[in-house]
């Protein structure tokens, strides 16, 4: 099974401040990941997918990128509808495994 | 629009039995493998399974977690997955997504099983 490390697992920032959330496959995935973000009580969102593609309706303040086992997610400038959790997925091989989470608290 | 219902969710007993089942709309339901997500309360995400579509023989793969338990089926006629759960245990409280597999995924609202005496 591929492992998803993602890191950190909370963060505190501010509003406007640039995020980065990393994500680490156990082995090489190409280009076949997903980020969600979860509020509570809600499903999660798919902002990117194939790891840099923007889903159609999400901010661009929202980036992906990397490839092979490195990736990244990033928000420009922090909102305050951005505290949430986020979630790293890889669709390369079953099973589909997911990142523990990063949730974005405020500072 | 693609939109993914699940229902079926409710209170049971270990040991028992449920079945999910997950509505699609809004694309061609035949062509796709369909997956079953869920995530126990206060918990991250886990996959349980997916069924691939006809074109690649329907066939299915589970979590270590849920396998020779759990079930996925599909019924492209009516655009249904369905997650059959069996020998329910406490530790499968959780709510339960319907996704597209995909490049594109797509989720569904999910819906709530509790596995409780």
């Amino acid at each position: 099974d591929i492992q998803m490390t993602q890191s950190p697992s909370s963060l505190s920032a501010s509003v406007g401040d640039r995020v980065t959330i990393t994500c680490r496959a156990s082995q090489s995935i190409s280009t076949y990941l997903n980020w969600y973000q979860q509020k509570p009580g809600k499903a999660p969102k798919l902002l990117i997918y194939a790891a840099s593609s923007l889903q159609s309706g999400v901010p661009s303040r929202f980036s992906g990128s990397g490839s092979g086992t490195d990736f990244s997610l990033t928000i420009s400038s922090l909102q305050p509808e951005d505290f949430a959790t986020y979630y790293c997925q890889q669709s390369f091989s079953t099973p589909r495994t997911f990142g523990g989470g990063t949730k974005v608290e405020i500072k | 629009e693609v939109q993914l219902v699940e229902s079926g969710g409710g209170l049971v007993q270990p040991g028992r039995s449920l079945r999910l089942s997950c509505t699609a709309s809004g694309f061609t339901f035949g062509d796709y493998a369909m997956s079953w997500v869920r995530q126990a309360p206060g918990k991250g995400l886990e996959w349980v399974g997916f069924i691939r579509s006809k074109a690649y023989g329907a066939t299915t793969e589970y979590a270590a977690s849920v396998k020779g338990r759990f079930t996925i089926s599909r019924d492209d006629s009516k655009s249904i997955a369905y997650l059959q759960m069996n020998s329910l245990k406490t530790e499968d409280t959780a709510v339960y997504y319907c996704t597209r597999d995909g490049s594109l995924p797509y989720w569904g609202q999910g819906t709530l099983v509790t596995v409780s005496s």
